[in-house]
Formats: structure tokens, C-alpha cells, sequence
């Protein structure tokens, strides 16, 4: 069966920190897909990146970067230089195979919250 | 910029009525689901649903529930008779095709007393 554990509930950094978010998953699959969705206090949520499991290059946006590496099963966020507005909940999420739809089984969040 | 919208945004219902969450998705979209959030923990798939039926579903996804596509642009979920473990907040999403980029509604907040 697919989880996804993020492991850090919460983090409190300072304006201008650099934060990385944790997620380990587990999947039998050897094709799945990886997501992270941020959740801003607001309520919806807004996807920022998926990556399948044939791809480990890692991925660069603004100030946004995702490290992928299979070997320990993990999929790391890191928000450079953070802001005020980066205050949100963080979710890691996990679809495996080649399935009609998106299932994903979200991991139980982070809450960063960035100080000014 | 096209967005998933829900109604109502929150309602307050008693044990044991039927409750009716409506969706409309962006219209060019094919995959629609339904995802639920009970306070403070994670989000949750219900059920998926393409071309007209349901795709696949969940556990949680009992007898109780349901979804319709009754018009081609609304996408309803409903509860039959809901118990107070209902209470979450649930969200629906659409996507054009299978990439997991889920654009999803703001949520509508579901309260049982």
C-alpha cells in the first residue's frame, strides 16, 4: 500500500531563512508520481510540482527546488530566501501506476509559518 | 483564469439528513474528484470520476455516498444520511487529463450536529 510521511507538523522560521520540507513515501509500484500541493490559509489548494519516478533530476523554480532521490524514497522541498507569504500548509502527495485518474494519497502536511 | 468552484461554502446540518455539495469544474476538464479534509489532518481521496461514471473509490466512499454529473457542468457529491464523523471539509477537483496537476475549489466546510 502507498504512504507518504512528512514527518515535521510544524516549522517556524524568520523571513529570508532557508526551509526544507521532509517526505519520505512508500510505494510498491516501480511507476508513480510525486506532488507537493500548498495549502495558504485561505483554504484551497494549489499544486506546485509533480515529478514521475523515472525522473531524478531535480527541479529548480524561483525559489522553489525539489530533491528527488529514490534510493531513501524521498522527495525534499526547499524554499529559498522565504517570505512571509510562504506561511501555508504543506502537503506531499503519491499517485502510483498508470491509473484512469489521480488518485492521491496525501501526506499529513506541514505548516510552515515564515516570521517577519 | 478558468477556477473550480463549489457551493455551498459552508453548511450545517443535522445527523442523519442528506446533504448535497455541488462542483462546477472548469469546463474543459475531464477527470473530476471528490477529496475530503476532517479538521487539521490530511486530505483524503473519495472517489474519481470520468466519462460519465465513477472511475474509482475509496474506502471511505460507502453506500452513503454519491456523485452525479447531472448536466454536463455540475458535479454534485452527495450524503445521504450523514453522521457527525462527516464533518470535514471537502473539496472537489478537475483536471484536462491524467497528470495529477489537480486544480481544486476552495473547499465547502460540512458541519453535522
Amino acid at each position: 500500500a502507498q504512504k507518504v510521511t512528512q514527518a515535521q507538523t510544524e516549522i517556524s522560521v524568520v523571513e529570508k531563512e532557508d526551509v526544507t520540507l521532509d517526505c519520505v513515501y512508500e510505494t510498491r509500484d516501480t511507476t508513480y508520481y510525486l506532488f507537493w500541493y500548498k495549502q495558504p490559509p485561505s483554504g484551497e489548494l494549489v499544486f506546485l510540482i509533480r515529478r514521475n519516478s523515472f525522473d531524478e533530476q531535480n527541479e529548480i523554480s524561483g525559489r522553489y527546488s525539489w530533491n528527488f532521490q529514490k534510493s531513501t524514497s524521498s522527495f525534499n522541498f526547499t524554499i529559498t530566501a522565504s517570505q512571509v507569504v510562504d506561511s501555508a500548509v504543506y502537503f506531499c502527495a503519491l499517485s502510483e501506476g498508470e491509473t484512469s485518474g489521480s488518485r492521491l494519497t496525501f501526506g499529513e502536511g506541514t505548516q510552515l509559518t515564515v516570521n517577519p | 483564469e478558468p477556477e473550480v468552484t463549489q457551493t455551498p461554502s459552508h453548511q450545517v446540518t443535522q445527523m442523519g439528513q442528506e446533504v448535497i455539495l455541488r462542483c462546477v469544474p472548469i469546463s474543459n476538464h475531464l477527470y473530476f474528484y471528490w477529496y475530503r479534509q476532517i479538521l487539521g489532518q490530511k486530505v483524503e481521496f473519495l472517489v474519481s470520476f470520468y466519462n460519465n461514471e465513477i472511475s474509482e473509490k475509496s474506502e471511505i466512499f460507502d453506500d452513503q455516498f454519491s456523485v452525479e454529473r447531472p448536466d454536463g457542468s455540475n458535479f454534485t457529491l452527495k450524503i445521504r444520511s450523514t453522521k457527525l464523523e462527516d464533518s470535514a471539509m471537502y473539496f472537489c477537483a478537475s483536471e484536462i487529463r491524467f497528470t495529477g496537476e489537480l486544480f481544486f475549489g476552495e473547499g465547502s466546510r460540512l458541519t453535522v450536529l
